[in-house]
């Protein structure tokens, strides 16, 4: 069974700072994706990774990805509040045609 | 048209009703998703279709029924269901299953039972 474990869980972060989100997964595979997700919300496609050593950036978040580690990271650099969100990675088992999502890292940056 | 189109937004049923959740999609994917997610939590795969045929998370309940009319359409009919299915229900689709493409998620479907 593919399990996919995110942390941090809770992150509370200043403006201006950086910081980094990590999912672990257990099993191969070959695509992975992250969403933002805002309360009350649909998910909203960050990045899709597709292989070893990708790494993605839109703005000010960066996405990397390696499979022989099954990690991928999600940098945030330099913090402002409009990126207060859930964020969730996902990694799919193509064969299988299923989705399994993290838990989430509830992100929250102050002022 | 990237996007995919869901309806209704609010949903309030009682645990007698019959209803229905619509997805749309013009974007030519040939897969298409029935999420389930609760409050805090991460959306839960309930059904795929790939190329209109359906695999099923098999710790769906009956009373949750899909359906795709065509590549563009998906149902998600309601019989029956407990205070314990409310939730925001999520409609996804993509190019296909295989390699390569992203999911587009609908706006969600806000489901109430009482």
């Amino acid at each position: 069974e593919l399990k996919v474990e995110q942390n941090p869980l809770f992150l509370s972060m200043q403006e201006g700072k950086n910081y980094t989100i990590y999912c672990n997964y257990s099993t191969t595979s070959d695509r992975l994706y992250w969403y933002r997700q805002d309360p009350g919300k649909s998910l909203e496609s960050l990045f899709v990774l597709l292989s070893n050593g990708a790494v993605k950036q839109e703005g000010r978040l960066m996405a990397s990805l390696d499979t022989k580690a099954r990690l991928s990271t999600l940098h945030i650099t330099a913090a402002v509040h409009d990126l207060s969100a859930t964020y969730f990675c996902a990694v799919i088992n193509t064969n299988a045609g299923k989705s399994t999502f993290g838990d989430g890292t509830t992100l929250t940056v102050k002022p | 048209d990237t996007e995919v189109t869901q309806t209704p937004k609010h949903l309030v049923m009682g645990m007698t009703n019959k209803k229905s959740l619509k997805c749309e999609q013009h974007m030519g994917h040939r897969a298409m998703y029935w999420y389930k997610q609760k409050a805090k939590k991460p959306p839960e795969l309930m059904f795929v279709y790939s190329y209109e045929k359906l695999s099923i998370n098999e710790s769906v309940p009956s009373r949750f029924s899909p359906e795709c009319p065509n590549s563009s359409l998906l149902n998600l009919h309601l019989h029956a269901l407990q205070p314990e299915d409310s939730a925001l229900y999520l409609c996804a689709s993509s190019p296909y299953t295989g390699k390569g493409g992203g999911y587009t998620f609908g706006s969600g479907t806000r489901l109430t039972v009482v």
